[in-house]
């Protein structure tokens, strides 16, 4: 199974909208709307922002958004902040019932 | 509240063997899917394994065949065991738990433990 397509990297200033976008196949993006998004600070755990292509987990900031076309999803996040600055991965569930991640996006506020 | 804490990782050599923990609580194993996800340094994060409530149990193919995951419900706690270690299975290997219902992605994680496979 190959890793879903992310950016390397992207960046933003503060109050700005930025978008990540996560490209896979017919066999996982493009089959479910069981996609996730997380969050990853350098040495932390993962944290889960969105999953089911839209929804947000309690407490996560209403800043962070999903969406799909197709078999690409995308990650929004507004109003960028500092501490926005991260790693940001996508995550599908596939046809296999398996999972696959995206390589991850570096997201730097400027 | 859900805690998912790892242990078991550790400097090994290629060719050994290794078993992983992650004891759980707030939730039981065997209600809800769960997995194991690691990072090898500098890298992204890799799917690794998963275990669903009613027993399936999946795996990347890099590992297919060499590792195996398991749950024991009545000490809660979810295992992962690696034979045939090689190098290229050096990360940070990360406990996961997924939900009772559809496939939601991974709520809730632990801290991660650090598996160094290397001569």
């Amino acid at each position: 199974q190959s890793a879903l397509t992310q950016p390397a990297s992207v960046s933003g200033s503060p109050g700005q909208s930025i978008t990540i976008s996560c490209t896979g196949t017919s066999s996982d993006v493009g089959n479910y709307n069981y996609v996730s998004w997380y969050q990853q600070y350098f040495g932390k755990a993962p944290k889960l922002i969105i999953f089911h292509v839209t929804k947000r987990p309690s407490g996560i900031s209403y800043r962070f958004s999903g969406s799909k076309s197709g078999k690409t999803a995308s990650l929004t996040i507004s109003g960028l902040q500092a501490d926005d600055e991260a790693d940001y991965y996508c995550c599908s569930y596939t046809i296999t019932n398996k999972w696959v991640f995206g390589g991850g996006t570096k997201l730097t506020v400027l | 509240e859900v805690q998912l804490v790892e242990s078991g990782g550790g400097l090994i050599q290629p060719g050994r063997s290794l078993r992983l923990s992650c004891a759980v609580s707030g939730f039981s194993v065997r209600s809800n899917y769960m997995g194991w996800v690691r990072q090898a340094p500098g890298e992204g994060l890799e799917w690794v394994s998963v275990i669903y409530s009613g027993g399936g149990t999946y795996y990347t193919d890099s590992v297919q065949g060499r590792f195996t995951i398991s749950r024991d419900s009545s000490s809660n706690t979810l295992y992962f065991q690696m034979n045939s270690l090689k190098v290229e299975d050096t990360a940070v290997y990360y406990c996961a738990e997924g939900g009772a219902g559809e496939p939601s992605g991974f709520q809730h994680w632990g801290r991660g433990t650090l598996v160094t496979v290397s001569s």
